[in-house]
């Protein structure tokens, strides 16, 4: 079983929409969790970091349940800037484990 | 300027020949990590070091070696490169005194054996 597991999509939304993913991880003992951005084959950045009590950055909110463990990425008034692959992340200590990613397409 | 640098960014090769990639960073990070990403996987972590005399495989380290010249500079090595091994490489630095060790990506090295 994978670490972590991502539904790759893609996710095809008009601009303006909301589009949420989530994400589930099979080590209980995991620290940290994260989404990354990765646009077309490009280097992963940070997008941002995932709390239990949710957290929002501009038009993402960023949600992590525990007892279910999973993590879930919401994206309002899509833009097509946003078109990119979402690689959830969860970290042990120095480890970092990678979903293979959600790509999420808008078109105008 | 960069602050994670990849070379080459592209490279062709044939099996059984060596190669080697190098990441150099500017960011003053003691840890340094290589990464493969091939279609439909997660990034997978080949080696990683802590700092220069500090070197410790990963999930996936046969048939790679690496070496840590420097804090500033990681090299991975592939011996004898295998077709299996074609994918895009990623170099990455972290800052262990930050929270939660967000990592710097370089900007990945397209890989093809042939």
């Amino acid at each position: 079983r994978k670490e972590v597991e991502q539904d790759p999509g893609p996710f095809n939304v008009p601009e303006g929409a909301t589009v949420a993913f989530n994400c589930t991880y099979s080590n209980s003992a995991s620290q940290s969790f994260f989404w990354y951005r990765q646009d077309c084959r490009k280097e992963p950045k940070l997008l941002m970091s995932v709390y239990s009590s949710g957290n929002e950055d501009g038009r993402f909110t960023a949600q992590l349940n525990r007892a279910s463990q999973y993590i879930s990425l919401l994206i309002r008034d899509s833009k097509l800037s946003d078109s990119a692959t979402y690689l959830c992340v969860v970290t042990n200590d120095y480890k970092l484990s990678f979903g293979a990613g959600t790509t999420v397409t808008v078109r105008a | 300027d960069a602050d994670v640098t990849q070379t080459p960014r592209n490279r062709i090769t044939k099996t059984g020949k060596r190669i080697m990639l190098e990441c150099s960073q500017t960011k003053g990070h003691d840890r340094m990590y290589w990464y493969r990403q091939d279609p439909g996987l997660g990034l997978r972590l080949i080696y990683y070091s802590f700092d220069v005399k500090d070197i410790n495989k990963g999930e996936i380290s046969d048939g790679y070696s690496v070496s840590r010249q420097a804090q500033a500079k990681f090299s991975l090595s592939l011996e004898s490169a295998i077709p299996n091994q074609t994918a895009l490489y990623f170099c990455a630095t972290s800052d262990p005194g930050t929270i939660y060790n967000e990592q710097f990506f370089g900007p990945g090295t397209r890989l093809t054996v042939l």
